[in-house]
């Protein structure tokens, strides 16, 4: 089944202590996405993929990392968390980097930074 | 600067009637507008999207949007609306940079607007 998964889906943590949420993708998409969800402001891009090896800032890339050593893989880390990175995060792929496809969106992890 | 704006929070109709969810968006160049769907404790559900061509989009469980240039809308309707429609609805717009280099697009998404079909 064509999928994007995330892990964990749920996830409570403190201040201050690093954490990764994993993204795979089985669709041999090129281009991967970050999102976080918040009341009132919709989903805002944190940071992007082209393809392997190639990652650029989104909107709200503050505080958080990527990387992308290989195509299905797209993980998001954060070093330090802070309360304010509490929010629900939504990996998501697409076939190509040109704009004109549909992205495929995972699950969601619900963050929570106490 | 480049936006979409979803000016409902909520939306509602009885099962049965038409139903609207407004859409506007100011980009630069061409837009490639898209809808997409999120039911409760899941992910975002591509519907339907505008790249060229017809102004009347169709998409996934009947809905239907209206690209509109001279007034930047595309507004998503439903002919007969479903209780099981209701979610949160979210439209979305590409915005291109480095075009030069055939670089890099992103989705900028609306506030969403949440729709609730009352039996």
């Amino acid at each position: 089944e064509a999928q994007v998964t995330q892990n964990p889906r749920y996830l409570i943590t403190v201040t201050g202590k690093k954490l990764t949420v994993t993204c795979s993708q089985n669709m041999n998409h090129e281009y991967m996405s970050w999102y976080r969800q918040d009341p009132g402001l919709g989903l805002r891009q944190i940071y992007y993929s082209m393809n392997v090896e190639v990652t650029d800032k989104g909107d709200v890339p503050e505080g958080y990392k990527v990387s992308r050593k290989e195509k299905r893989n797209f993980p998001l880390i954060l070093e330090s968390p802070s309360p304010n990175q509490t929010s629900l995060y939504f990996c998501a792929s697409s076939l190509r980097s040109t704009g004109t496809n549909e992205q495929y969106f995972g699950p969601g992890t619900r963050l929570t930074v106490t | 600067a480049q936006s979409v704006a979803q000016p409902e929070d909520q939306v509602n109709v009885a099962e049965g009637n038409p139903l609207t969810v407004k859409c506007t968006y100011s980009v630069s160049g061409n837009p490639y507008l898209f809808w997409y769907v999120q039911y409760p404790n899941r992910g975002l559900q591509f519907l339907l999207k505008y790249i060229t061509g017809d102004n009347l989009v169709k998409g996934s469980y009947g809905f239907e949007a209206e690209f509109n240039k001279s007034q930047t809308s595309f507004h998503l309707k439903k002919p007969s609306a479903l209780v099981s429609d209701s979610a949160l609805y979210f439209c979305a717009v590409r915005v291109s940079q480095n075009a030069f280099s055939g670089g890099y697009n992103k989705l900028i998404f609306g506030a969403g607007t949440r729709l609730a079909v009352h039996p």
